[in-house]
């Protein structure tokens, strides 16, 4: 079965350090993949989406990610963290085959310290 | 102008009694869901409509009922309130279903049950 595994439950990161974020997935064929962002009190917002080609994308707020087929994982990265990104960070998988669902990791909780 | 909105944002009540939160998108989009999200941040689907017509239905308890009037508006109402539908409930919509994996959400409605 498909599934989406965010390895760390909670990070802290100094403001201004560089931030690494993992998700790992499971699924047969190249997945749809993505990073969302919850901000405190907020609903959830798409950072960035991988579908296909150029496996480095650019999202919105400074993210990257990193598809790497090798290791099934879509790494979330950002060079300096910014006070206003501690939030919670969701990566989900979509799965193309004929029972569509978008499969939700359990979250990354990212704190930042001044 | 927001694109979700969801209504009431808190709602706070007890156990046994009914309620209902509200939805509604002006993205233009023909498909809305409902997750609930726990105490521990984990998402859950709950309904989903595509142009008016129930598409996705986990298992929820049947005091859960979902309506959607029309393709902007999608609502929820729960009979017989327990402390475990505590809750945050977001609303999501997208183009098309499951929108190549791009949700808009609602803020949220947290809803507690005492």
């Amino acid at each position: 079965a498909q599934s989406v595994t965010q390895p760390d439950i909670h990070i802290t990161v100094s403001e201004g350090a560089s931030l690494e974020l993992r998700c790992n997935y499971s699924y047969g064929a190249t997945p749809y993949l993505f990073w969302y962002v919850q901000s405190p009190g907020q609903g959830l917002q798409l950072l960035l989406k991988y579908f296909s080609g150029d496996t480095l994308v650019q999202g919105i707020k400074g993210f990257e990610a990193e598809f790497k087929r090798s290791q099934s994982s879509f790494n979330l990265r950002k060079p300096s963290v910014h006070w206003s990104d501690a939030a919670e960070y969701f990566c989900a998988v979509l799965n193309a085959g004929n029972n569509r669902k978008l499969i939700w990791g359990l979250g990354t909780s990212l704190a930042v310290n001044p | 102008d927001t694109a979700v909105s969801q209504t009431p944002k808190y709602l706070v009540t007890q156990m046994g009694n009914d309620k209902s939160i509200k939805c509604e998108q002006n993205l233009g989009h023909d498909t809305m869901y409902w997750y609930k999200q726990d105490s521990k941040k984990f998402l859950k689907i709950m309904f989903s409509y595509n142009n008016k017509e129930l598409i996705i239905n986990e298992t929820v308890p049947n005091r859960f009922s979902p309506k959607s009037p029309d393709k902007a508006h999608l609502n929820l109402h729960i009979n017989s309130l327990e402390l475990g539908d505590s809750a945050v409930y977001f609303c999501a919509s997208s183009l098309g279903v499951w929108g190549n994996g791009e949700l808009f959400f609602g803020e949220g409605s947290r809803l507690t049950v005492l």
